[in-house]
């Protein structure tokens, strides 16, 4: 059972503009929420995270919105660059099931030159 | 620093062959983990070790054996494989997988083909 979604396999977005990608989870005990980065070839690399008591947390050009009664989180890349074509996973843990990550399927973001 | 380095970057082997996959990290951590990513999904979680002991084993066949011999390495014996474990298996550390919110770190993995 999938825990967390990314119901968006693919974005496309022309440079300069704003990407948004979303996921969704459903357990409403994971506390903590990251963002990876994947090149092909490559493992993934760590973006920025979110803890459960946040709403919003910031690095950068990239920003993690969470609305927990929602049980959805973004990720908004601002202004998008051609490098920042890659496939994003989103993943979540839960304090209770000993940190073990649950990620989403990825969304693949094109950013178009 | 925050660097996982795994070897080989790509390793063909056949069904009867025993290989071995290596993972190294040197940023302190005590928890490291092991991944099967097959294409177009996400990783999916085989083994954690925390502190050196194995702390979680998701089912895996024990074709796989993981092995951490210090803090800093991780292995993972491969014996007898079938062609669908053809996968890109990720090596990740962590502080110690005991603490809430703790972001795990990657290598760049290893791309396993069994013929």
């Amino acid at each position: 059972d999938q825990q967390v979604k990314q119901n968006s396999p693919s974005l496309s977005v022309q440079e300069g503009r704003i990407s948004i990608l979303n996921c969704d989870y459903t357990n409403s005990m994971f506390d903590y929420f990251l963002w990876y980065k994947k090149y092909p070839a490559e493992g993934p690399t760590f973006l920025i995270s979110i803890s459960s008591i946040k709403d919003k947390n910031e690095d950068g050009r990239f920003t993690v919105f969470l609305n927990k009664s929602a049980k959805h989180l973004s990720l908004h890349i601002v202004p998008s660059q051609p490098g920042d074509s890659a496939v994003y996973f989103c993943a979540a843990s839960a304090r209770r099931s000993g940190n073990q990550f649950y990620f989403g399927t990825g969304t693949s973001l094109t950013v178009i030159p | 620093d925050t660097e996982v380095t795994q070897t080989p970057k790509h390793l063909v082997m056949g069904m009867t062959n025993k290989k071995s996959l290596k993972c190294e990290q040197h940023m302190g951590h005590r928890a490291m983990y092991w991944y099967k990513q097959k294409a177009k999904k996400p990783p999916e979680l085989m083994f954690v070790y925390s502190y050196e002991k194995l702390s979680i084993n998701e089912s895996v066949p024990s074709r796989f054996s993981p092995e951490c011999p210090n803090s800093s390495l991780l292995n993972l014996h491969l014996h007898a494989l079938q062609p669908e474990d053809s996968a890109l298996y990720l090596c990740a550390s962590s502080q110690s997988g005991r603490l809430a919110q703790e972001t795990q770190y990657f290598g760049p993995g290893t791309r396993l083909l069994v013929l």
